[in-house]
């Protein structure tokens, strides 16, 4: 199947810093990423649609003046947590489609940030 | 408002023990039902797409089916490696590609 790395896998930073998480797409091309969140014991929630060489769609609710997402490849799209807070603190997840695999979504390792 | 519920919440079998997994879905328009496995502290990985009711589709020990309002996840003998988190995710019909999830079936297969 389709290889989607994330980097880092884990990050620990103070209130009040930002925070970068990469996603990439290792063996295809993907135009459109996607952007989850999951919390213990909850379902994974879809932030945004990450949409190569234009803005990104965030789904309602969720802040795009606080999560910016970059995807400046088809390889390579970035989400970066401004200003975090230990509320901001979860599990994120990116996927890719990989067209040749039909209509799966392909979903990274995660990281995992911790505001303290 | 799209909606996918899965039960058991979580289930403990024997090693052997067959079972299945239920993901009840309420969609405006099925475009595909996507069942997932995830590890603790890992991303999901894929495991089968189903398109229209009376699929089936099967991989090793597993065998996924569809109807108009739910799917099941069959584990046939299973074995403590199939030990997971197992994720059912629905996608309407449609320009998004997005995916709903469930919360999941906890899996324990104890030897």
């Amino acid at each position: 199947g389709a290889v989607v790395s994330q980097h880092p896998s884990r990050v620990i930073c103070k209130s009040g810093t930002s925070v970068k998480i990469e996603c990439r797409s290792l063996d295809f091309q993907a135009t459109t990423m996607f952007w989850y969140r999951q919390f213990p014991k909850q379902s994974l929630m879809l932030m945004a649609t990450s949409n190569e060489g234009s803005k990104a769609t965030y789904e309602q609710g969720v802040e795009k003046d606080k999560f910016l997402i970059n995807h400046a490849s088809l390889t390579l799209s970035t989400l970066t947590v401004t200003s975090a807070h230990p509320e901001d603190s979860s599990f994120y997840i990116c996927s890719a489609r990989d067209l040749r695999g039909g209509r799966g979504q392909f979903f990274g390792p995660g990281t995992r940030l911790t505001v303290l | 408002e799209d909606q996918v519920t899965q039960s058991p919440e979580a289930l403990r079998l024997q090693e052997g023990e067959s079972s299945s997994l239920n993901c009840s879905y309420t969609v405006s328009g099925l475009r595909g039902l996507f069942w997932y496995r995830q590890d603790p502290g890992k991303g999901p990985e894929f495991l089968f797409t189903l398109y229209s009711a009376g699929e089936e589709k099967e991989k090793e020990r597993l065998k996924a089916t569809l109807t108009k309002k739910e799917s099941f996840l069959h584990i046939t003998a299973p074995k403590p490696e199939d030990s997971a988190t197992y994720l059912c995710a629905v996608q309407a019909e449609g320009g998004s590609e997005k995916l709903v999830f469930g919360k999941g079936t906890k899996l324990t297969v104890n030897p």
